[in-house]
């Protein structure tokens, strides 16, 4: 079972809410990763989680809070969002006690609508 | 540092014609390369990955690709494309040195027309 699932599939609020989104892998994989992708561009790595702490922050702004709970759960709090926010959300999980050489998998995304 | 380079942002070809997609990368260091499509709407799928051993890997859908170690490239190739291979494809890199990131390139768009 090479399975990543995020729910929820769609999401659309508004910039004064707060909302979650959630992935979960059951492979035992202890990297998990949460992406930003835009229309036709490549994915743009947000948080690495590895051994469930928090690893890599590429800048992200403070409005997207990440949560590890668990090994196989990893959560996107979002809160006060802009416009310019709205993108696919894609959550990947990896096996990293085999070095690099391991695939990242990757769930179907959570397509986030900021109005 | 490391770079991947896609060096072609969007590809039409007919079906059942050949197609290659073309990255190059850069790093000082060793790395694992690796191919993903993106249908759309929908997450990353592996297509094939080179970690080591024969240079020609074969991934799925009838995928290929070939590293080239003094060219530093990892051209991905199928013989004969069909409508449904129209994509958005993804080459990445990850390093020897670090298990957690890898870098993709920006991608290239292929259209396969009828």
């Amino acid at each position: 079972d090479t399975e990543v699932t995020q729910t929820p599939k769609h999401l659309v609020m508004g910039m004064t809410n707060k909302k979650s989104l959630k992935c979960e892998q059951h492979m035992g994989h202890r990297a998990m990763y949460w992406y930003k992708q835009k229309a036709k561009k490549p994915p743009e790595l947000m948080f690495v989680y590895s051994y469930e702490k928090l690893s890599i922050n590429e800048s992200v702004p403070s409005r997207f809070s990440p949560e590890c709970p668990n090994s196989s759960l990893l959560n996107l709090h979002l809160h006060a969002l802009q416009p310019e926010d709205s993108a696919l959300y894609l959550c990947a999980s990896r096996n990293i006690d085999r070095g690099g050489t391991d695939t990242q998998y990757f769930g179907p995304g959570t397509r986030l609508t900021v109005l | 540092a490391q770079s991947v380079t896609q060096l072609d942002s969007q590809v039409p070809v007919f079906e059942e014609a050949p197609v290659e997609l073309r990255c190059n990368y850069s790093s000082s260091v060793s790395v694992y390369l690796f191919w993903y499509v993106q249908y759309p709407n929908q997450g990353l799928q592996l297509l094939l990955k080179y970690l080591s051993g024969s240079t020609l890997v074969k991934g799925i859908n009838g995928f290929e690709a070939e590293f080239n170690k003094s060219q530093t490239s990892f051209h991905l190739r199928k013989p004969s494309v069909h409508i449904s291979d129209t994509a958005e494809y993804f080459c990445a890199v990850s390093l020897w040195t670090t298990g957690n990131q890898f870098y993709f390139g920006t991608g290239t768009s292929l259209t396969v027309i009828p």
